[in-house]
């Protein structure tokens, strides 16, 4: 019953590091994307993939990178940090792309950029 | 304009007794999908129930049941028999296919829920 599965859980970065936040599905899922959360504003889609080898850019895609070559892992890239990506970020998937398709989320990774 | 309004920012059941979380929704698409999903103190999010646009029959799984009513564009969730685990934070969210060409998912502001004994 693992599901959606992403790590770390926690994260301090300073300015202007790199890291990769790590998200892994074993439910044979063709839709992931990333999300942020942050207080007042919702969750804002970053980046999506509707299948291994294709990605494209959400809302906020701007400081991240993602890419997606199996079907299972999606990893989401965090550049150069600054202290506006401090956020808690969702990874989902959903068994494919589409508005009746429920979204299936990660427990989360709670990034401090100082 | 695409939104989700979630109008109780805190609720409070006794144990055993149901409760409804309202949700009313705005948006002009004739095709979306209405989900509510739980957020626990511990912070993932643990999707519990679906609606699509076009289902005529109110969505129910287990304890929780979704109140589809599609005029008036609202969405409560109903939660039977309240248990102290059913504590968190619940959050209405619409699914729309956005311009940009991906599913657009709108959360509404969220409303705790506190089971008392």
């Amino acid at each position: 019953n693992a599901g959606v599965t992403q790590t770390p859980k926690f994260q301090v970065l300073k300015t202007g590091q790199s890291m990769t936040l790590q998200c892994a599905q074993d439910m044979n899922h063709e839709y992931m994307s990333w999300y942020r959360q942050d207080p007042g504003m919702g969750l804002r889609l970053i980046h999506y993939s509707v299948g291994a080898g294709i990605t494209d850019q959400g809302e906020v895609p701007n400081g991240y990178n993602v890419s997606r070559s199996t079907t299972e892992d999606f990893p989401l890239r965090l550049l150069s940090a600054a202290p506006s990506q401090t956020s808690v970020y969702f990874c989902a998937s959903s068994y494919r792309q589409g508005v009746n398709q429920p979204q299936h989320f990660g427990d989360g990774t709670r990034l401090s950029i100082l | 304009a695409q939104k989700i309004t979630q109008t109780q920012p805190g609720m409070f059941v006794q144990e055993k007794e149901a409760v409804t979380l309202d949700c009313t929704y705005d948006t002009s698409d004739q095709s979306y999908g209405l989900f509510w999903y739980k957020q626990p103190s511990s912070g993932e999010m643990i999707f519990l129930i679906y609606q699509g646009s076009y289902d005529e029959q109110n969505a129910t799984e287990g304890r929780y049941s979704l109140n589809f009513q599609k005029a008036r564009k609202s969405a409560n969730l109903v939660i039977s028999a309240s248990q102290l685990g059913d504590s968190a934070m619940y959050f209405c969210a619409m699914i729309l296919q956005w311009s940009g060409g991906y599913n657009k998912l709108i959360f509404g502001a969220g409303t705790r829920l506190a089971v008392h004994p």
